[in-house]
């Protein structure tokens, strides 16, 4: 599992609230990954980050927002939370070298937003 | 657009039996990976395996093998022997090298 845990697993929160879900990695991987799953659509990215203080948005990043302040740990925010994103969320780490690329995830975190 | 397409939307299968699920991509990029994931019950995202496309041979992991056709832009994956375990959704995904970004098919159901 490359070490990676998200927190929470779980969560329920209403319309407007703002919600932070946290990633955190053990094996200093210089990039990270949050998705989203949906029925139908597949994994598709929000935002990813190269590294502390570097992140850029994915193919739907509307209403969300990251940081990264520290290698192993990768912040998801929703400002303010809507119905859309109700949905389950994977963390995921890159890793490359002499092994080869492969990408390895988070057990995820779902959220119902009411 | 890089693309990656999953037809089956769900596949069945008897347990002991064989089955191939398809998996065809769109790129005009000629480094990349090409991998499978299979995600449980459980949701657990796990790599089955991965293929470089550098390389004539296909990929092996015990009852897991791949059919990597380069010029058909086809990977599809085949699971011998089918057991109750093998029950999951399974993604195909592309990674072309040099970049960031992993791109995930729409899943296949596997019923066992």
């Amino acid at each position: 599992d490359a070490g990676i845990t998200q927190s929470p697993r779980h969560k329920v929160t209403e319309t407007g609230t703002p919600v932070t879900l946290r990633c955190h990695q053990t094996e200093n991987h210089r990039y990270m990954y949050w998705y989203r799953q949906d029925p139908g659509h597949g994994l598709r990215l929000i935002h990813y980050s190269y590294g502390v203080k570097d992140t850029d948005k994915g193919e739907v990043s509307d209403g969300y927002s990251v940081s990264r302040s520290k290698t192993e740990d990768f912040l998801l925010t929703l400002e303010s939370a809507t119905s859309s994103q109700t949905s389950v969320y994977f963390c995921a780490i890159r890793a490359g070298g002499p092994g080869g690329e492969t990408q390895y995830f988070g057990p995820g975190t779902r959220l119902l937003v009411l | 657009a890089q693309t990656v397409t999953q037809s089956q939307p769900e596949m069945s299968v008897q347990e002991a039996e064989t089955v191939t699920l398809s998996c065809t991509y769109d790129t005009s990029e000629s480094d990349y990976y090409l991998f499978w994931y299979k995600q449980p019950p459980s949701r657990q995202m796990i790599l089955v395996i991965r293929q470089e496309a550098y390389k004539q041979q296909n990929a092996t992991e015990n009852r897991f093998s791949v059919n990597f056709q380069k010029a058909a832009k086809s990977f599809s994956l085949k699971i011998s022997d089918s057991q109750l375990g093998d029950a999951a959704m399974y993604f195909c995904a592309y990674f072309p090298s040099g970049t960031y970004k992993y791109i995930f098919g729409t899943g296949t159901r596997l019923k066992v």
